[in-house]
């Protein structure tokens, strides 16, 4: 199993800051995955990121709002930009093995407030 | 498109007691798996138990089994002998086989509680 840690656990930030949200991964995974999890909600796919090539973001999300950094196999970075209220939310980080594509793990989360 | 419906946002049981937590789903695909995941207060999404659609018989881990109707697109989740420790948001979730990528879908949750 993989072992993904998070930073940071949880932040408070002023709208119109940004955010970087670090994800770290115990081993070396192909796929990585950026979920939001707003209040009370369920989760959300943001975008899918593969190393070495562009983050692939899902429906409703866009590059210019939450860009991504996938440097290595087990390093990955979500950046919430110009942030509002709307975006206080769990940011959970994910991975799978594409030789295991039915077990995919996530991290502990990442709980942000925008005041 | 693939949907996941959980129509208890929440449950309760007593200690010990059997309860059972409803999914339904929404697709056209033959080949997905099924999952249903925990998220205690910790937010650690822990994976609970998982089918494939392939499979006819039912998925068992321990105290949790599932009840697979692919024909009625039903998959609900039975907890045995209920414990203190199983009182979590449960997220039913879908994703396509393996030629479909790697996108999960999740269901709105339902919050299960234990009462002692």
């Amino acid at each position: 199993s993989a072992v993904i840690s998070q930073k940071p656990s949880r932040d408070i930030c002023q709208r119109g800051t940004s955010l970087t949200i670090q994800c770290q991964v115990d081993s070396q995974v192909t796929m990585m995955f950026w979920y939001r999890q707003q209040p009370g909600q369920s989760l959300t796919l943001i975008a899918t990121a593969n190393q070495g090539s562009e983050a692939t973001y899902e429906s409703g999300f866009v590059i210019d709002k939450f860009p991504i950094s996938r440097p290595n196999l087990t390093f990955s970075t979500l950046t919430v930009s110009n942030m509002s209220p709307e975006d206080s939310s769990i940011y959970l980080c994910s991975v799978g093995e594409t030789g295991l594509l039915i077990k995919q793990y996530f991290g502990p989360g990442t709980r942000l407030t925008v005041t | 498109a693939q949907t996941v419906t959980q129509s208890q946002p929440e449950m309760s049981v007593q200690e010990a007691e059997t309860v059972t937590l409803s999914c339904t789903y929404d697709t056209s695909e033959s080949d997905y798996y099924l999952f249903w995941y925990k998220q205690p207060p910790s937010r650690q999404m822990i994976l609970v138990i998982r089918q494939e659609a392939y499979k006819q018989q039912n998925a068992t881990e321990n105290r949790f089994s599932v009840n697979f109707q692919k024909a009625a697109k039903s998959f609900s989740l039975k907890i045995s002998d209920s414990q203190l420790g199983d009182a979590a948001m449960y997220f039913c979730a879908y994703r396509r086989g393996n030629t479909g990528g790697f996108k999960t879908i999740f269901g709105a949750g339902t919050r299960l509680f234990v009462k002692a």
